[in-house]
């Protein structure tokens, strides 16, 4: 069974804050990874995607990718209150297949 | 936004009927995927067409089944509604050449 694993939350952190979401999973043919931003009763739309090993930015999101410790995260700087959400990480196994998703982590920015 | 367009946005539905979802996406997207969210939980993958052809199937039972048509629209059916059928279904497409899944705005699914 492949595994998407988003084991920490809720997760509350203060208006400019840096917010680290974390992500394992289990199946080492993994071969894209992306996350995806929910706001509450709204579709996942998506923040970033990362196929290499390495730091990818964009703008004031960071996506980082571990494939020997199986292992993604995103790290939001200056969050914003309008950073509240779930964000669920999806990993692919292949060029056309599903995504699988972990179950998502809730941040809350206070301002 | 995505390009994805779900209809209808809401439905209710009791035990034991019959229902279908529709999704269209722009041009060239050859790939649909479903997927069903129940509350507090990831997207679970029902199936994925492409072509026109069933091309992969998540852990779901038959009386859940779909269509993909040439002008890129697809279709979800479901069979003989259970209670636990209640969830958002989020309808997601791309091309061949791009690995990236869209999402269209879902359906939320409510059965009494």
């Amino acid at each position: 069974q492949k595994e998407v694993e988003q084991n920490s939350g809720p997760l509350s952190v203060p208006e400019g804050a840096i917010a680290s979401l974390n992500c394992t999973y289990s199946d080492r043919g993994s071969q894209s990874f992306f996350w995806y931003r929910q706001y509450s009763g709204k579709s996942p739309e998506l923040i970033m995607s990362i196929y290499s090993n390495g730091d990818k930015e964009d703008g004031r999101f960071t996506a980082q990718l571990n494939k020997a410790s199986q292992y993604v995260s995103l790290l939001i700087r200056d969050s914003q209150p309008s950073d509240s959400a779930t964000y669920l990480c999806a990993v692919k196994y292949g060029a056309n297949s599903k995504l699988t998703f972990g179950k998502g982590i809730t941040l809350s920015v206070r301002p | 936004e995505t390009g994805v367009t779900q209809s209808p946005t809401h439905l209710i539905k009791t035990r034991g009927q019959q229902v279908t979802l529709r999704c269209s996406s722009q041009s060239g997207h050859n790939t649909v995927s479903w997927y069903q969210q129940a509350l507090g939980q990831g997207p679970q993958f029902i199936f994925q067409y492409y072509r026109e052809e069933e091309n992969g199937r998540g852990n779901f039972p038959p009386r859940f089944s779909g269509l993909q048509f040439p002008n890129y629209s697809s279709e979800l059916n479901v069979n003989a509604l259970e209670l636990d059928d209640s969830a958002l279904y989020l309808c997601a497409t791309n091309t061949e050449a791009k690995n990236i899944q869209y999402f269209g705005a879902g359906t939320r699914l409510s059965v009494l």
